[in-house]
């Protein structure tokens, strides 16, 4: 168990560009959540799966912003057209999609940086 | 809805107790409490499920009330390890985690 990873760590972009971000989970959880997280905030929540199937998105998402899960694996996050705004850490974290549990496993987040 | 924390911030002497509390409007299906290192990933500390439920490991432990609208981490005899930022989590009907804003915990030797 290797644990969530996440690629790239650190991101710094021009405004007006655009930035993917991949999150492979723990293998065999069927769940992926995607975050942003500012400074001296608490994550917010973005998006996640089951499986491949996108469950729910926050309506604070534009539509500037989709995320994907084929084959229900790996995710990728893109943002498009970036603005100063987006800069923030941007965690995943999968789960074994156990009710009792609920546990979240979090990678080290990609850090994304609009000039 | 995001649940609310109190206090926002909470300064320690090494072996102080300390208390976070978690509040919300509604009914949570579940609460989650969190911990996050300066510079890392959130960790799962523990979930809580029923209400009137209690639940710990070593000095660290949470309750939920009867009406699943309040919970509240208790950190008893605090290490230096406790440091860090601590987040109440709505567990959500629907898979979907809400997290509060946080309460920064500082121990000092």
């Amino acid at each position: 168990d290797t644990g969530v990873s996440q690629d790239p760590r650190h991101k710094i972009t021009k405004r007006g560009q655009n930035v993917t971000f991949r999150c492979d989970p723990i293998s065999e959880h069927n769940r992926l959540y995607w975050y942003r997280q500012t400074l001296g905030q608490g994550p917010e929540f973005l998006t996640y799966f089951q499986n491949e199937a996108q469950l729910e998105k926050s309506r604070l998402l534009s539509d500037r912003f989709s995320a994907e899960r084929p084959k229900g694996s790996f995710s990728t996050l893109e943002i498009q057209h970036t603005e100063q705004g987006d800069s923030a850490m941007y965690l995943c974290a999968s789960s074994p999609g156990k009710r009792g549990t609920g546990e979240l496993f979090f990678g080290e987040g990609s850090r994304l940086t609009v000039l | 809805q995001q649940p609310v924390q109190s206090p926002q911030a909470v300064i320690l002497r090494e072996g102080e107790d300390a208390v976070i509390n978690c509040s919300s409007s509604k009914a949570l299906y579940s609460v989650h409490w969190y911990r996050q290192k300066h510079g890392e990933a959130p960790v799962f500390l523990m979930i809580l499920l029923k209400g009137g439920e209690q639940k710990g490991h070593d000095k660290i432990s949470a309750s939920f009330n009867e009406k699943k609208q309040q919970s509240s981490l208790y950190l008893t005899a605090s290490q230096l390890s406790y440091s860090g930022t601590y987040f109440c989590v709505d567990g959500g009907s629907n898979y979907k985690l809400t997290f509060g804003k946080g309460t920064l915990l500082t121990v000092n030797p």
